[in-house]
């Protein structure tokens, strides 16, 4: 429940869709979740999915799980400047309620 | 519904000096979490209390690092004596019931 991967840098045009992608190893992960992270602050929840759904929508973020390929993305709607950040995907085991997280993504929106 | 508190927000020290954080939890909120968020990286799991007891403790440095929390509500974490690797963000969370945790705003660490 260690091994959390994420592609370290992605660039947007202002307006545009960001995808931001994320790969676990271990299948018995009972939540993934999306963290956001600005300069100098803690870390924001942004959303979560429980492992046994395949998509969650919220306002302007999609999650999309593919259990098959241990595969989760969060897609940004109209992407912005202050989405601006770096994103960081977890998830928790069943037994010990940890979190482990990927390395996270670094999400420069261009004006 | 209050966050989770962190105090100082920043500190500075001298290489085998101590340093004490520290974290009020969410209300209610029966597991704490102490990670260290080293820069360019992932938060890394350093101790887990449930209530006051410790889940995980395996990734803590015991030989400088120790934590507590006594009446299963606030916790201190303590580093004696620092070295220039313990240089991070230590960031506090807790959970109410595993499934989400809420991140406080950290304590920046600056060894020099």
């Amino acid at each position: 429940g260690e091994d959390v991967e994420q592609s370290l840098f992605l660039s947007v045009r202002e307006g545009d869709s960001s995808v931001i992608n994320c790969t676990y190893t271990d299948s018995s992960s009972t939540y993934l979740y999306w963290y956001k992270q600005e300069p100098g602050a803690g870390l924001q929840l942004l959303t979560y999915i429980f492992s046994n759904m395949d998509m969650k929508q919220d306002q302007r973020l999609t999650v999309l799980l593919n259990k098959k390929d241990k595969h989760l993305s969060l897609r940004i709607a109209d992407t912005q400047t202050g989405d601006s950040a770096i994103y960081f995907c977890a998830e928790s085991m069943p037994t010990g309620n940890q979190f482990y997280f990927g390395t996270g993504t670094s999400l420069t929106v261009i004006p | 519904e209050a966050g989770v508190a962190q105090s100082p927000r920043y500190k500075i020290i001298e290489k085998r000096q101590s340093v004490a954080f520290w974290c009020n939890p969410i209300s209610g909120h029966a597991t704490l979490y102490w990670y260290q968020q080293i820069l360019g990286q992932g938060p890394k799991l350093l101790i887990q209390f449930q209530n006051n007891g410790v889940v995980d403790d395996s990734q803590l440095p015991k030989d400088r690092f120790s934590a507590e929390r006594l009446k299963g509500v606030d916790s201190t974490l303590k580093i004696q004596p620092a070295k220039l690797e313990d240089s991070a963000v230590y960031l506090c969370a807790s959970s109410l019931s595993g499934r989400v945790g809420f991140f406080g705003p950290g304590t920046r660490l600056t060894v020099l």
